[in-house]
Parts: structure tokens; C-alpha cells; sequence
């Protein structure tokens, strides 16, 4: 099992540029979701989705889209970049429809935007 | 101001010496879960509590949960090198389920 895979793991964006950071999951878990990492703010909830085809908004979701039209796949999109998206990317995947099991860390995307 | 409040945010400890995390919440909790970061890699796994009085160990780290407190605590026994790195608290303040509220973390450095 590869267990959950990040791509790509750096990036680099002019303002206004458009980019859709990976991650995929091999465990069959019904639960993923992303997280953002800055300093002094410990991780921070973007979306998450409990199913494929169903998605929820987390604690800061504006600026970012999502989709899961697989199990094994949640996309995150960056329509628009602005500098204040420049941040550590997670993803995160578990078994169950719940954050109440252990959840799956990727290795993360570090994204600055210029 | 933070939902999830840690202490300390780093901690410097020679090898051998015992340490304690606490992590403290502005809510009720309804699950609390323990991470560590090595720095530039993902998040990985280390316990879980949802009792409050529930105890759990893995090797020399034990977690506590004191749900009246509404804090948990991560303790180490005989600090290695290899514990270093930054410790998450993350719970469930919402009973969502689903969404989970981290701390800031506390960097760990441990000296031989």
C-alpha cells in the first residue's frame, strides 16, 4: 500500500494562476479531506468529503473548490492564487464516514505564491 | 485566539528526562486525538481518546483525557532523540464527527 500520495510536493505560483494539487488514497477510505499548515495557526480544516460525491465545507473553504468522483481520489483546486494561499497542503484520508478513526497523513504540498 | 490551546509551544529536554504536552480546549470534547510531525513530512498517528479518565499507551508516550478539565496531557518517559519533533493535539468540537480542530503544536528537541 502506498497509503496517501501528495502531488506535487513543491510549487511555486504567480497571483492569479490556477492549479489543482492531488492526492489519492489506496486503503479505500470513505473519509478524506485537506488541511492547510501555517505558523501560529496549527492545521486548519479547507474541505472534506465522506463519500464519493459528497463534499463539505471545513473551517476555511474560500478560495479553494473540490470534487470526489472516486474513492481513491480528492483533488484540491486553487482558482485563483493569492499570496495569503501560500502554505503547507495535507491531505488526509480514514476508514469510516467519520474523523473518528485514525486519520492517513500525505507528506504535504509546500505551495508559495508570488 | 486558538479553540485548542497547547503548552508548552516547544520544550528543549536532555535524553532520558520526562516531559509532559498538555492541550487544552475552549470546548467540550468530543474525541481528542495525539499526532507527531517530523518536520517537512505528514502527520502521523499516535493515540486517541474519547472518555473522559481514558488512559492509552504506546512504548513511553501515555495520553490522558480529563474531560471536566476538558485537557489532555502526553507524557514521555525517558525522552530519546528519535521523540523529537512537533506534537499535535486535534478534537472533534463540534460532535461533527467529521471535523477535527488542531492545535499549534509543540516542538520537541531532545539532547543526547
Amino acid at each position: 500500500n502506498a497509503g496517501v500520495t501528495q502531488t506535487p510536493k513543491f510549487q511555486v505560483l504567480k497571483t492569479g494562476q490556477s492549479m489543482t494539487l492531488q492526492c489519492a488514497q489506496d486503503m479505500n477510505h470513505e473519509y478524506m479531506s485537506w488541511y492547510r499548515q501555517d505558523p501560529g495557526m496549527g492545521l486548519r480544516l479547507i474541505h472534506y468529503s465522506v463519500g464519493a460525491g459528497i463534499t463539505d465545507q471545513g473551517e476555511v473553504p474560500n478560495g479553494y473548490n473540490v470534487s470526489r468522483s472516486t474513492t481513491e481520489d480528492f483533488p484540491l483546486r486553487l482558482l485563483s492564487a493569492a499570496p495569503s494561499q501560500t502554505s503547507v497542503y495535507f491531505c488526509a484520508s480514514s476508514l469510516g464516514t467519520s474523523a473518528y478513526n485514525e486519520q492517513f497523513f500525505g507528506p504535504g504540498t509546500r505551495l508559495t505564491v508570488l | 485566539s486558538q479553540e485548542l490551546e497547547q503548552s508548552p509551544q516547544s520544550l528543549i529536554v536532555q535524553e532520558g528526562k520526562n516531559l509532559t504536552i498538555n492541550c487544552t480546549s475552549s470546548k467540550t470534547l468530543y474525541g481528542l486525538y495525539w499526532y507527531k510531525q517530523k518536520y517537512g513530512e505528514g502527520l502521523i498517528f499516535l493515540m486517541m481518546l474519547q472518555k473522559g479518565g481514558e488512559e492509552k499507551s504506546h512504548e513511553k508516550i501515555t495520553a490522558k483525557l480529563d474531560e471536566k478539565k476538558q485537557q489532555s496531557s502526553l507524557h514521555i518517559t525517558a525522552s530519546q532523540p528519535s521523540h523529537a519533533g512537533i506534537y499535535l493535539c486535534g478534537a472533534d468540537l463540534l460532535r461533527s464527527g467529521s471535523r477535527l480542530t488542531f492545535g499549534e503544536g509543540t516542538q520537541l528537541t531532545v539532547n543526547p
